[in-house]
């Protein structure tokens, strides 16, 4: 079974530029979260989306927004990127947006760097 | 407010050896799940295993175990005879017990096995 998938790889924006990651969960999973890695920290939450709707918002600034498509798929959109924004984005899905099945698997990663 | 301590920031051992890596979470939730991840030098996150705070019994999965206190809020994952593949970031994580599935990572633990 395909495991999360995310797209592109690697990416190279500079400062002032819009930028559009995407991700597709696990078959099956209704349920995709948004990850900000800067290099030697841990991942930070940005978004949750559920059933296509917003089930939860970490503390990032207005620039970042998201959307998840009726197959579950889901994009993270980052604005007027500032070279803070480099890092490594992360996408993770999970069966439900549900304490009972709450494991979170994670995609690859897009390395985003902003120049 | 949430909080994940992983006190150790670089650890290195020659290989067989056994290692502990800590973990010392915060929250006021009574229902919380707690997590260990681990990051390879490919960046993506591997779900190692989850444990609920209703269920403090420790696990053993093959050269991994997990020792869950909630008395010192302490969730310990131990590596018995370590091998170089184990070379990795390892990171805690910490859900709590609303709707929304955000993890609350430590900053991470590098585990270097030499040979």
């Amino acid at each position: 079974d395909a495991g999360v998938t995310q797209s592109p790889t690697h990416l190279i924006k500079t400062r002032g530029q819009h930028v559009t990651l995407r991700c597709s969960p696990i078959s099956g999973h209704k349920s995709v979260s948004w990850y900000q890695q800067v290099l030697g920290q841990g991942p930070q939450f940005i978004f949750q989306y559920y059933e296509k709707e917003e089930r939860g918002r970490g503390n990032f600034p207005d620039r970042f927004s998201a959307r998840q498509f009726p197959n579950y798929s889901s994009e993270l959109n980052v604005n007027a990127l500032l070279l803070g924004d480099s890092a490594l984005y992360l996408c993770a899905s999970s069966l439900e947006g549900t304490p009972v099945y709450n494991e979170q698997f994670f995609g690859p990663g897009t390395r985003l760097t902003v120049l | 407010a949430q909080k994940v301590t992983q006190a150790q920031t670089e650890i290195s051992v020659v290989e067989k050896e056994d290692v502990t890596l800590d973990c010392v979470y915060e929250t006021r939730d009574t229902t919380y799940y707690l997590f260990w991840y681990k990051q390879p030098p490919s960046g993506e996150l591997v779900f190692l295993i989850r444990r609920n705070s209703f269920d403090e019994q420790n696990e053993i999965s093959g050269r991994y175990s997990w020792n869950f206190q909630k008395s010192t809020s302490s969730f310990n994952f131990t590596i018995t005879a370590s091998q170089v593949v184990d070379s990795a970031v390892y990171f805690c994580a910490l859900r709590g017990g609303g709707a929304t599935n955000k993890l609350i990572f430590g900053t991470g633990t590098l585990l270097a096995v030499q040979p």
